[in-house]
């Protein structure tokens, strides 16, 4: 079965560079979900889209920008990279949307992307 | 602030004993709870939920325990076996988008 696929697996990028994360969710799963996991801490929530809306913000850093694109896969954008934003990101898939949780649905998540920031 | 705290970094149980990861959490308004497994360079994986209004929910080996007083949850896996040796994730939802994630447990389990 389809997962969640992100890409690319590992991105070296040096201070002050831009860098881009993709996600593209699982088939006909209409949310998508961004989490930060850095060294020795749980996954951090920063941001979720449903149908192509932001539904809810986390701490989602300043320089961090955000989307779902028509084709519901969605792309995590950071500029001016600092070495603290070096982290594994995860993104996760579900279906429902708005209180997509309290009705029992799952997220499910990729592989993530390790960001390295030298 | 810790919503959701998992206070054992590592476990370490004999194959085929019972396996019991603790969560607890503060925030009154989480109504569902979850618990995800993650290996290495994966992405973790739902294992099994429950609901506020219930005080267990099973699962073949796993069972979730939800004490709503105690603001606490348990993992029962039983019996261990050498394929859960994984990181597991307590997470909580207040009903929103937002699922918060505790600090995993390291799980060994030896044989």
């Amino acid at each position: 079965a389809a997962g969640v696929i992100q890409s690319p697996r590992h991105l070296i990028k040096e201070k002050r560079e831009t860098a881009t994360l993709k996600c593209y969710p699982i088939p006909r799963h209409d949310t998508v979900y961004w989490y930060q996991q850095g060294p020795g801490q749980d996954p951090q929530f920063l941001i979720s889209f449903y149908e192509k809306m932001q539904s809810d913000k986390g701490s989602i850093p300043d320089r961090f920008s955000a989307q779902q694109f028509s084709d519901y896969h969605s792309e995590l954008n950071m500029s001016s990279l600092e070495l603290g934003v070096s982290a594994l990101y995860f993104c996760a898939s579900s279906l429902g949307g708005q209180g997509a949780v309290a009705t029992n649905e799952k997220l499910f998540f990729g592989s993530g992307t390790q960001l390295s920031v030298l | 602030d810790q919503q959701v705290k998992q206070n054992s970094p590592s476990l370490s149980v004999q194959e085929g004993r019972i396996s019991i990861l603790n969560c607890d959490y503060t925030n009154s308004m989480f109504d569902y709870f979850l618990w995800y497994k993650k290996y290495p360079a994966e992405g973790p994986t739902f294992l099994i939920s429950i609901s506020s209004i219930k005080d267990k929910n099973e699962d073949g080996r796993f069972t979730v325990f939800l004490n709503k007083s105690a603001k606490h949850l348990s993992l029962h896996i039983v019996p261990s076996q050498p394929g859960d040796s994984a990181v597991y994730f307590c997470a909580a939802s207040g009903g929103d988008d937002k699922i918060i994630f505790g600090k995993g447990t390291r799980l060994h389990i030896l044989p």
